[in-house]
Order: structure tokens, then sequence, then C-alpha cells
């Protein structure tokens, strides 16, 4: 079945730093590639997507690029801020059909020192 | 209201309890979808409807678990004779329609059963 593995966490890094997250699937077909965001008390939200293979996802200087080769959507940002604390999602989620649901990884908790 | 909203936040139950839990999408919006997320994981697709129609509950872990939207709009989630695995927190998303629609989360019901 679908699987999206994320790396182990959790990821602490000063103010400013370059941030990483990785993320791989595991899909029959083109899925579309999502990264949610769940800040502290608050629920899940999309911070990003690519619907196919070379689109690159942007939001709040955050990036993450759809590699069909590597099956990968790893997230980027140059520069971290301690308001970008928070817990973070690689999730799939199939084309076509009625059936649209999301299949997340496990997540990653990243804390930004000042 | 803008967002989805659940109720209630937090519920605990005694072991063999029925619960009920209240999901309130975006109006307007046609799918609403169930998720599961137990403490350190990703969320876990429950089910799925679109309008009134139930057209996918292969996650539902087991019979005690039902779920329904007869007018289309407000969801509920039971679980009938609650069990210790059963805890958790679940999480209610909305999409305007379509398998490309951002489904928009709400902040969760934690589930405790003592």
């Amino acid at each position: 079945g679908d699987s999206v593995t994320q790396m182990e966490g959790p990821v602490t890094l000063s103010e400013e730093a370059f941030l990483t997250i990785n993320c791989t699937y595991t899909a029959t077909g083109y899925p579309s590639l999502f990264w949610y965001v769940q800040y502290p008390g608050e629920g899940l939200q999309l911070l990003l997507k690519a619907t196919k293979a070379d689109d690159k996802g942007s939001n709040k200087g955050f990036e993450a690029t759809y590699r069909k080769e590597t099956t990968s959507f790893h997230l980027e940002k140059g520069s971290v801020q301690v308001s970008d604390s928070a817990v973070y999602f690689c999730a799939l989620k199939k084309r076509g059909g009625a059936n649209s649901k999301l299949t997340f990884g496990k997540g990653i908790t990243l804390s930004v020192r000042p | 209201g803008a967002g989805v909203s659940q109720s209630p936040r937090y519920k605990v139950a005694k072991r063999g309890q029925d619960v009920a839990l209240r999901c309130d999408p975006i109006s307007g919006h046609v799918s609403l979808f169930w998720y599961q997320q137990a403490l350190g994981q990703g969320p876990e697709f429950l089910t799925y409807f679109q309008n009134e129609a139930q057209l996918d509950k292969s996650g539902l872990p087991s019979d005690r678990f039902f779920a329904e939207r007869p007018e289309g709009s407000v969801s509920t989630l039971k679980i009938q004779r609650t069990q210790q695995e059963d805890s958790a927190v679940y999480l209610c998303a909305s999409s305007l329609a379509g398998a490309t629609d951002t489904q928009y989360f709400g902040p969760g019901t934690r589930l405790t059963v003592l």
C-alpha cells in the first residue's frame, strides 16, 4: 500500500540555521505531495504542495520539490525562525476517484532556539 | 465560523462507554474526512463522506466505530464500547470538492479511555 517515510526526529536548530527535513514515499501512479504543519495548540495546516513531477511548492520561505526519480519531497528553508517551531508532516494523496484521502508520515518535531 | 470546528475538544471515557464526537465542516464543503492520530504518529484515515454519502469506510478499525453525516453538513463519529487502544486524537477535515482540493483540518478531539 501507499506509505510516507519521514526522517527520525526531533530536530533542534538555532535561529537562522538551514533546515532540511527528508521525506520519501511509496505509491502506485503519480500522487500529489504535501507538507502540513501543526503549531503548538493548533490544528494541521497546509504548508505547501506539489501535484506533479519537478513541481516546486513554496510558502513562508519553505520549499519542496517533487522528485519522481528518487520518490522524494524534502522540505527546506534557508533560515529558520523561532516561530517555525512545530510538528511537520509529509503526506501524499492519490489522484482521481472519489476517495482523496491523505496518507501521512509520522511527523517530525522541529524546535528552533533563539 | 471560518474554519472546521470539533467538539468536545477533550473527552475522557471509562472503558466500555460509548462516545460521540462532532465535526462542523466549513460551510459549503462537500467532502468530509475523519482521521485518527495516535500519540507520536501521523494521522490515519478512517472514513470519507461526499455530501451525505459515506463513500469509503475502509479505515474504520472495527465495527465499534460508526460515522454519519445525515444532512451532508455536520458529521458525528461514534465509538461504542470504548477500549484503551481507542485513545487518540480524532481529526476532522473538509474540502470544497474534488480530489485536488485542499483539506482543512479542525483542532481535533483528544479521547482518553481509562
